[in-house]
């Protein structure tokens, strides 16, 4: 079977940083996804890591340690607009299996 | 705006009545993904085209869903007999030959 565990809930100050943690089990790992999620929105894509290390898209950046099952995705600068959900996704050879997210709050 | 389009955005229903949604994906995009969420919830994945072919599908997917790409464009997704618990938004997501999925707005289905 696949799992993912992501904390549910994150709240940070604005202009901080802030990470969201994600652990996995699963079979057939490809990579692991992150994509954002506006209340009434369709989830957007974020990054992508497929091998071990860190990848960086402006203020976000995610991580993965393929060996400890382990990602995270950093945000930076943090802007009222990143209140959201983000959800880590383990990529298989023709889906995504999505964890259960976690809703960022940024307080000013 | 993905680019990718969820006709229509909401349906109510009553239960025991058949519904269908229709996706149309980004044009040059063959890969084409049904997904559900519910409240709360990550998106569950539904099933899986690539061109017309309907590679994956999920064990979530009852005998009374059924999906099609007839021409490898658009898709629609059946449900048959709706019950109270297929109440959920149902997403569709199209992706070319890199990694990212770009979803569409999807279809909120109430069952009453």
């Amino acid at each position: 079977g696949q799992s993912l565990e992501q904390p549910s809930e994150v709240t940070a100050v604005e202009g901080a940083i802030v990470q969201i943690n994600c652990t996995y089990q699963t079979s057939g790992f490809y990579g692991l996804s992150w994509y954002q999620q506006h209340d009434g929105g369709a989830p957007t894509f974020l990054s992508y890591n497929g091998l071990d290390g860190l990848e960086e898209t402006g203020r976000f950046s995610s991580f993965l340690s393929r060996s400890d099952s382990y990602g995270y995705l950093l945000l930076q600068e943090l802007q009222m607009k990143d209140s959201a959900s983000y959800f880590c996704a383990v990529r298989g050879p023709d889906n995504l299996f999505f964890g259960t997210g976690t809703r960022l709050t940024v307080i000013p | 705006d993905t680019g990718v389009s969820q006709n229509p955005r909401h349906k109510i229903t009553k239960r025991g009545q058949n519904v269908t949604f229709r996706c149309d994906p980004i044009s040059e995009h063959n890969r084409l993904y049904w997904y559900r969420q519910t409240l709360g919830q990550g998106p569950e994945f539904l099933t899986y085209f690539q061109n017309e072919a309907q590679l994956e599908k999920s064990r979530l997917l009852s005998d009374r869903f059924s999906a099609e790409r007839p021409k490898g464009s658009f898709s629609t997704l059946e449900i048959q007999r709706t019950e109270q618990g297929d109440s959920a938004m149902y997403l569709c997501a199209s992706r070319g030959d890199l990694y990212e999925q770009y979803f569409g707005p999807g279809t909120r289905l109430t069952v009453t």
